[in-house]
């Protein structure tokens, strides 16, 4: 099946630093969807992205579908974008809409 | 309108018991799947159902667990003869299709 692979595994920012998040994918995909797991573990819709770019406020997300990637950019980090960064995709081999996640990165955003 | 529902937020069982963890989507989604999240990992696809019907149940353990979505009510994802191995957080998301995925609050299921 697809391999979703994310890097850096774990990152430690200082607050007002900026972060890219990557999301390589190992076949052709039909959907990617960028989450954030707060502390609490509530999973947070953050980006549907199958293709091109979009920005929301501080975050912005781009995939590029045909090189196999994705990208999250956080500009200006606060201490409440801690938690666990997830990127998701759904592939167009299996024939099913499941998704499936990479291993997370996981941010720290000191004060 | 309500997002995706699971009911309940926090489950204790004792080993041998049965659990039951329920899932609503959201209104107008048709497309329901469960994912286990161990402590310090991801979440890793279980099964994928639509009314009546299991799609796909790759990522199901052959044994003790089960999954059903029926014409009327929530999905319930089944675990029979818990083990202490099956504490996790257990999460449910729903589409329209192939479409964007919104999951619910989680169900933490611990065995003691």
């Amino acid at each position: 099946g697809i391999q979703v692979e994310q890097s850096p595994p774990d990152l430690i920012l200082q607050e007002g630093a900026n972060s890219t998040l990557r999301c390589n994918f190992s076949d052709s995909v039909n959907n990617l969807q960028w989450f954030h797991q707060n502390p609490w573990g509530q999973l947070i819709n953050l980006f549907y992205i199958p293709s091109g770019t979009k920005q929301n406020g501080r975050l912005s997300a781009t995939t590029v579908a045909t090189e196999r990637y994705s990208l999250l950019y956080i500009s200006s980090s606060q201490t409440t974008d801690s938690g666990v960064y997830f990127c998701a995709v759904s592939d167009r081999i299996s024939g099913t809409y499941k998704y499936i996640f990479g291993t997370g990165t996981r941010l720290k955003v000191l004060a | 309108n309500a997002g995706v529902m699971q009911n309940p937020r926090h489950l204790v069982r004792r080993r041998g018991q049965e659990a039951r963890l329920r899932c609503s989507p959201m209104k107008g989604h048709s497309h329901v799947y469960w994912y286990r999240q161990l402590p310090e990992e991801g979440l890793k696809f279980m099964v994928y159902l639509q009314k009546e019907n299991i799609i796909d149940e790759s990522g199901m353990p052959k044994e003790r667990f089960s999954a059903e979505f029926p014409k009327e009510g929530p999905s319930i994802l089944r675990i029979q003869q818990v083990v202490r191995g099956d504490s996790a957080a257990y999460f449910c998301a729903s589409t329209q299709g192939n479409t964007e995925a919104f999951f619910g609050q989680g169900t933490r299921l611990t065995v003691v």
